[in-house]
């Protein structure tokens, strides 16, 4: 069975850095695209960026390129979202998603930065 | 960077048909630009029910349908339940990036 697991709440200050955690199991983790979406609080989603596991290639959308970053541990497939400087904007649910058919999605991780 | 735009919002009776659309700010959108629809109901992940146009999961209802429609992509939904109440949002491809809709809101009333 696929599943993807995401790491649980985090509630962080501004400023703060941040690694959320999406593992993979049920399938070949290095073969398939695993993307982040965000959706903000009662707002819709957005695609921030994906990554190939296999060999770290990695895509970003241009809202997301520099303030974010995308990273994946094959010995334990695992992709991870990364932040080095929240900010109180940053609040919002995150999910993984396998991507070529966003077929298998994770539960979600929610961010909450605030002072 | 482009803009995906969706309905804000839909109404439709029971056992009705309704199509929404997704719409891009680059021109006509092709099979080129791959579409995918979600539906996401409160509480709760996205889920996937058509992917490159017209494709669906083993999941997906066939009372959902998805096509190209006057340079737009669409989703139809054939007989509406009330269940099927929740947010779709829409997914194109540009050149390696991706870009979500706004988003539907589908009443089922």
């Amino acid at each position: 069975e696929v599943q993807l697991v995401q790491s649980g709440a985090e509630v962080k200050k501004p400023g703060e850095s941040l690694k959320i955690s999406c593992k993979v199991s049920g399938y070949r983790f290095a073969t398939y695209w695993i993307g982040w979406v965000r959706q903000m609080p009662g707002k819709g989603l957005e695609w921030m960026g994906i990554i190939y596991p296999s060999d770290s290639d990695t895509r970003y959308s241009p809202s997301f390129q520099g303030q974010v970053t995308i990273s994946a541990d094959k010995s334990i497939s695992t992709a991870y979202l990364q932040w080095i400087s929240l900010k109180a904007s940053d609040t919002a649910m995150y999910y993984c998603v396998r991507h070529e058919v966003f077929d298998y999605w994770g539960q979600g991780t929610l961010v909450t930065v605030s002072s | 960077q482009a803009v995906v735009t969706q309905e804000p919002s839909l109404t439709v009776s029971p056992g009705g048909t309704v199509t929404l659309t997704c719409a891009s700010s680059t021109g006509a959108v092709t099979s080129g630009h791959h579409p995918y629809w979600f539906q996401q109901k409160p509480g709760q992940a996205p889920r996937t029910l058509i992917y490159d146009t017209n494709d669906k999961h083993s999941w997906t209802p066939a009372r959902f349908s998805g096509s190209l429609l006057g340079g737009k992509a669409a989703l139809t939904l054939s007989g509406a339940q009330p269940e099927d109440e929740a947010e779709f949002y829409c997914l194109l491809s540009y050149n390696g990036t991706r870009i979500f809709g706004g988003g539907t809101k589908l009443t089922v009333l």
